[in-house]
């Protein structure tokens, strides 16, 4: 199975920094999906096929990569960006998530 | 539109079976692979399988073949997920999520299920 990586496992950002999260694979995959989760709650999805925002996600959200090596941008920190993030890889069976990264508001 | 209701928390024995439901609402529940994926507490998020309710197909990660059993219901546009032989290592919040056109669009509230004596 392919095994993500997602770097960093926690970080912590002020208002208005750019952030970037990676999620490295194992073998190469053709896209990645991305997952915001809020403590107690449901995971929403926030991008798909690498770069497409899911609806209501605001623009300030990117995401690209291809191969072995995905990432999600936040060009802008805002409060309500402070969540879980998970990466998703459906190209090889089984599915499977990367372990999170934790974005704190600094 | 669309909905995944699931069934509420469960508190069940060790060496006992438990299963849990997903009632679709808002769209054809038979056009739609169901996915089912766990997550322990403070961890992540951990596939389990998939079914298909327009033909019943299934597909399992192969660590939880003999744990997870999928079925769903057409009559009732509901997903099951049984559990058997539940550890400890069962305790864990389980969703129910739907894999849209491209990606899963919809999830589940979550079921926290409990092993404990």
């Amino acid at each position: 199975e392919i095994v993500l990586t997602q770097s960093p496992t926690t970080m912590a950002a002020s208002p208005g920094e750019k952030v970037t999260i990676t999620c490295r694979a194992s073998s190469s995959v053709s896209y990645m999906h991305w997952f915001q989760q809020k403590s107690g709650t449901s995971p929403k999805p926030w991008i798909y096929d690498t770069s497409k925002l899911a609806s209501g996600v605001p623009d300030r959200f990117s995401g690209s990569g291809s191969g072995t090596s995905y990432s999600l941008t936040i060009s802008s920190m805002e409060a309500e960006d402070a969540a879980t993030y998970y990466c998703l890889q459906r190209s090889s069976y089984p599915p499977t998530f990367g372990g999170g990264t934790k974005l704190e508001l600094k | 539109q669309v909905q995944l209701q699931q069934s509420g928390a469960e508190l069940v024995k060790p060496g006992s079976s438990v299963k849990i439901s997903c009632k679709a609402s808002g769209y054809t529940f038979t056009s739609y692979d169901m996915h089912w994926i766990k997550q322990q507490p403070g961890n992540g998020l951990e596939w389990i399988g998939w079914i298909y309710p327009g033909n019943g197909n299934t597909k399992y990660n192969q660590k939880f073949n003999g744990k997870a059993t999928l079925t769903a219901d057409k009559s009732s546009s509901t997903a099951y997920m049984q559990l058997s032989s539940l550890t400890s290592e069962d305790s864990a919040v389980y969703f129910c999520a739907r894999w849209g056109v491209y990606y899963i669009d919809y999830w589940g509230q979550g079921v926290m299920v409990t092993v404990s004596s």
